[in-house]
């Protein structure tokens, strides 16, 4: 069965700093894998998406993930946080399995940027 | 309207009352979902339709009755809830429902039950 775990439930950061938010997935299948992110108030909007190619995946909004096979992660990361990047990011992984494809989501990461 | 509407925004609703969740997507999608989001617990999903038709049932309560009359328009019925069923309730849509497909999702119905 597939599953995703996110290390850290919150990440604070300054503005202009690095944002790193941590994503490791379980699959016994060659996974999808996927970032959304979640304003207040708000759905969820994809980020970005790994399906297969490059392992580097450039998204919306400056935001980049790696999928790293040996490490079964993709982390995600943005060079410098800008104010309007507080919020939550869920990572997601998705496989056939069994003819039922589904995502499933990790527990989230909610990002605070300081001044 | 564009994108995934869901209405209402709000709801509280007693224990013994029914009431419907609606969702509507303008992207001419052929998959639709309902979500449910609780804090500190991951987004769970709850049912899948494709071309109408149910393809997931993930052993929800028989107090979440969903309907889907067309590929455009999903409802959730809600009938004899318990409080534990307050959370966010999340609509989405996609092409279809491959594994690659990206989902889209609506606002949410904010649900509280008293």
């Amino acid at each position: 069965a597939q599953s995703v775990t996110q290390l850290g439930s919150h990440v604070s950061v300054s503005e202009g700093a690095l944002v790193l938010l941590r994503c490791n997935y379980s699959s016994s299948v060659p996974p999808y894998l996927f970032w959304y992110v979640q304003y207040p108030n708000q759905g969820l909007q994809l980020l970005l998406k790994y399906t297969t190619g490059a392992t580097l995946v450039k998204g919306i909004n400056g935001f980049e993930a790696e999928f790293k096979k040996s490490e079964t992660s993709f982390h995600l990361t943005k060079p410098s946080a800008h104010m309007s990047d507080a919020a939550e990011y869920f990572c997601a992984v998705s496989s056939t399995q069994g003819g039922s494809e589904k995502l499933v989501f990790g527990k989230g990461t909610k990002l605070t940027v300081n001044p | 309207e564009t994108g995934v509407t869901q209405t209402p925004r709000h709801l509280v609703m007693g224990m013994t009352n029914k009431k419907s969740l609606k969702c509507e997507q303008h992207l001419g999608h052929n998959a639709m979902y309902w979500y449910k989001q609780s804090a500190k617990k991951p987004l769970e999903l709850m049912f899948v339709y494709n071309f109408k038709e149910q393809t997931e049932n993930n052993s929800v309560p028989s107090r979440f009755s969903p309907e889907c009359p067309n590929s455009s328009h999903l409802f959730l019925h809600l009938h004899t809830l318990q409080p534990e069923d307050s959370a966010l309730y999340l609509c989405a849509s996609s092409q279809d429902s491959y594994g690659t497909d990206t989902q889209y999702f609506g606002p949410g119905t904010r649900l509280t039950v008293l």
